[in-house]
């Protein structure tokens, strides 16, 4: 069965880095685009983009270009999901979520809490 | 402020039916598929709809997807009180800011 398993939470300091990620199974893990998620506390859901997993190219919403940075191990099923110099607004849960071929997304991980607080 | 607009609650008794709207504009709903998604509190969002109105498996026949135009409905019947939710409509958009979209979530009151 497909499965995505992120990382636990995490606690940084503002202008910290953090790395989230995400491990795939169930699957061949090149066959589906996989995409990142934000949601705030008591929020939406925001798209941060995607990251094509046969190339590795990444491709970035506004407003998350700069300090947010999409990679991938294929060796690993593994997509990875880092944000640098954070601030108290990027606290949120971030969730990997595949990209099914009807372009919805059909399997999500069970997201990752990042908290930025002094 | 989200590209999709969706009220931010609803709600209805114990068996009853209830529909959660979603409008955007030519650029998303009206030339792409709508997906659905439900999130449970405290849990990661779940695929419920996709392409306009087809249901994974394992989804029961209780939720249905529609699309006329530039907006979309989500309809469920028989309500029952695990359906207590948020429920997020999401496309694509093919505009300047091309991409990923989502409603901004609607909170399921099942009274």
């Amino acid at each position: 069965q497909v499965q995505l398993v992120q990382s636990g939470s995490e606690l940084k300091k503002p202008g910290a880095s953090v790395k989230v990620s995400c491990k795939a199974s169930g699957y061949t893990f090149t066959s589906y685009a996989m995409n990142w998620v934000r949601q705030a506390p008591g929020q939406g859901l925001e798209w941060m983009g995607w990251i094509n997993t046969n190339t590795g190219n990444p491709t970035y919403a506004q407003g998350f270009t700069g300090r947010f940075v999409f990679s991938l191990d294929t060796s690993v099923s593994t997509a990875y999901l880092q944000i640098s110099s954070l601030k108290a607004e990027d606290t949120a849960v971030y969730y990997c979520a595949r990209e099914s071929d009807s372009a919805s997304f059909d399997y999500w991980g069970q997201g990752t809490l990042v908290t930025v607080s002094s | 402020q989200s590209v999709l607009t969706q009220p931010p609650s609803v709600s209805a008794a114990p068996g009853q039916k209830v529909t959660i709207s979603c409008s955007g504009s030519s650029s998303n709903i009206g030339n792409n598929y709508v997906s659905w998604y439900q999130q449970l509190p405290g849990t990661a969002p779940k695929l419920l709809i996709y392409e306009n109105n087809k249901r994974p498996s394992g989804i029961p026949d209780r939720f249905s997807g529609s699309k006329s135009g530039t907006s979309a409905t989500l309809g469920i019947t028989g309500l029952q009180t695990g359906d207590e939710a948020d429920y997020y409509c999401g496309t694509w958009d093919s505009s300047l800011s091309a991409g990923g979209v989502f409603g901004g979530g609607t909170k399921l009151t099942v009274l």
